[in-house]
């Protein structure tokens, strides 16, 4: 069965830290992506990858890096921390355009 | 950018009724259209995966159609359950969509009482 993980479904982190994550598919999936969802607002694209080392800014980018060194692993950088990250953030993985998107379980992060 | 929009942004319905929300998209370089359905404390889940015009789609009770030349889609839903309630998002590729990028609408959250 399909199957993506995220690394934390809860994260607590000061203001000012740089903050990691980790995301991994086991599906072979070209494409991976990074959503965070806030009330009022949908799921906002962060940045997605369509292969290897390859990365694309979405809608919401700044204040944020992403890192994609091995095809099933898809990571996101918060490089300092602030208030307004707090969020829902999503990792979802699909083979293309006409395929579906799956989706990890989320993590619920609160920067303090 | 590409703007999905849905409607309406909520729903409450009785166990029993049918229901149908829209789902709205530029009808220009059209590639595909999505539809997930998002139950609270789980990931988004897959519905459909829509790509020609006048498809329509089934799963269950869930059914969706597709009109490419206007821009919309609907959702219908028969006879809901409460274990139908959830947020039900649509969503397009963005611009160069051959690498997979989805735009989402805001969703239609959906209650069904008992």
């Amino acid at each position: 069965d399909v199957k993506v993980t995220q690394s934390s479904r809860y994260l607590v982190k000061r203001t000012g830290e740089k903050v990691f994550l980790e995301c991994v598919q086991d599906m072979d999936h070209e494409n991976m992506f990074w959503y965070r969802q806030d009330p009022g607002l949908g799921l906002r694209l962060i940045y997605f990858s369509y292969d290897v080392k390859m990365k694309e800014k979405g809608d919401i980018p700044e204040g944020y890096s992403v890192s994609r060194e091995k095809k099933e692993r898809f990571s996101l950088i918060l490089e300092s921390a602030s208030t307004n990250q707090t969020s829902m953030y999503l990792c979802a993985s699909s083979f293309d355009f006409n395929q579906p998107q799956h989706f990890g379980d989320g993590t619920r992060l609160s920067i303090l | 950018i590409l703007n999905v929009e849905q409607s309406p942004q909520s729903l409450h319905v009785q166990e029993g009724d049918s229901t149908n929300f829209t789902c709205s998209f530029p009808s220009s370089n059209f590639y595909a259209l999505h539809w997930y359905r998002w139950e609270t404390a789980k990931s988004p889940e897959a519905l459909f995966v829509m790509t020609l015009n006048g498809d329509e789609k089934k799963k269950g009770r869930i059914s969706a159609t597709l009109n490419t030349k206007e821009g919309y889609s609907y959702l219908y839903i028969k006879g809901s359950q409460p274990e139908d309630s959830a947020t039900y998002l649509c969503a397009c590729p963005g611009y160069g969509g051959s690498q997979g990028n989805l735009i989402f609408g805001k969703g239609t959250k959906l209650s069904v009482k008992p």
